[in-house]
């Protein structure tokens, strides 16, 4: 069963790092694309950036480029999202999904991440 | 970039209705554009993509269609467990974006 499983809840503060992961199987990783998407509180779903996992290939949405990086770890078929600095406009519901044909066919349940003083 | 004009943004409707969602795009999208369902507190579900291809396991009652710059996701007999809100997504060289969302109730 294709699956991706996503790191829990997280609580945190303006200004600290955040790293959250998105851990795949079932399928074979290097070969599709896997997409972030945000969905603030009650609001629509954003597109956030893709990672071809094979080469490490990362595409961001222009606003979200400078905001956060993106990355793989192919040893443990986990793709990470890292923010270097919260704002409290980061508080999120975050998903990952497997980039099929042009769509995400396959998501995680989300990372609720929430920034709060 | 491609701009995506998704409408309504909230409908209500009854069991057993014919329900239509529009997506329409600035420019041509040939037919990457996606259709996806999320029901409260749950993660999105593919419905449709490349337009008009239904995802496996989605019923036949959905279905896509495309005329030039506009798609459309239409519901052919409202079933209790589709109000949910609706999202049309576009995907161009490697980048995405998601319709603003159409919610539907009862």
């Amino acid at each position: 069963e294709v699956q991706l499983v996503q790191s829990g809840a997280e609580v945190k503060r303006p200004g600290e790092s955040l790293r959250i992961s998105c851990q795949a199987s079932g399928y074979n990783f290097t070969n599709f694309w896997i997409g972030w998407v945000r969905q603030m509180p009650g609001q629509g779903l954003e597109w956030m950036a893709i990672i071809y996992p094979g080469d490490s290939d990362t595409r961001y949405t222009p606003s979200f480029q400078h905001q956060i990086s993106v990355s793989v770890d192919k040893s443990i078929r986990t793709v990470s999202l890292q923010w270097w600095s919260l704002k409290t406009s980061d508080t999120a519901m975050y998903y990952c999904a497997i980039l099929g044909a042009g769509a995400f066919d396959v998501w995680g349940r989300g990372t609720l991440v929430t920034v709060s003083s | 970039d491609i701009q995506l004009t998704q409408s309504p943004s909230s409908l209500s409707a009854s069991v057993g209705d014919r329900v239509t969602i529009t997506c329409r795009a600035s420019q041509s999208l040939s037919r990457w554009l996606a259709w996806y369902q999320q029901k409260s507190g749950e993660a999105p579900n593919l419905l449709i993509y490349k337009g008009v291809i239904l995802e496996s396991g989605v019923p036949s009652r959905f279905s896509g269609s495309v005329s030039g710059t506009e798609f459309t996701l239409t519901i052919s007999s409202l079933q209790p467990d589709d109000f949910a809100t609706y999202y049309c997504q576009y995907y161009k060289e490697f980048l995405g974006t998601f319709g603003q969302g159409t919610k539907l109730d009862i």
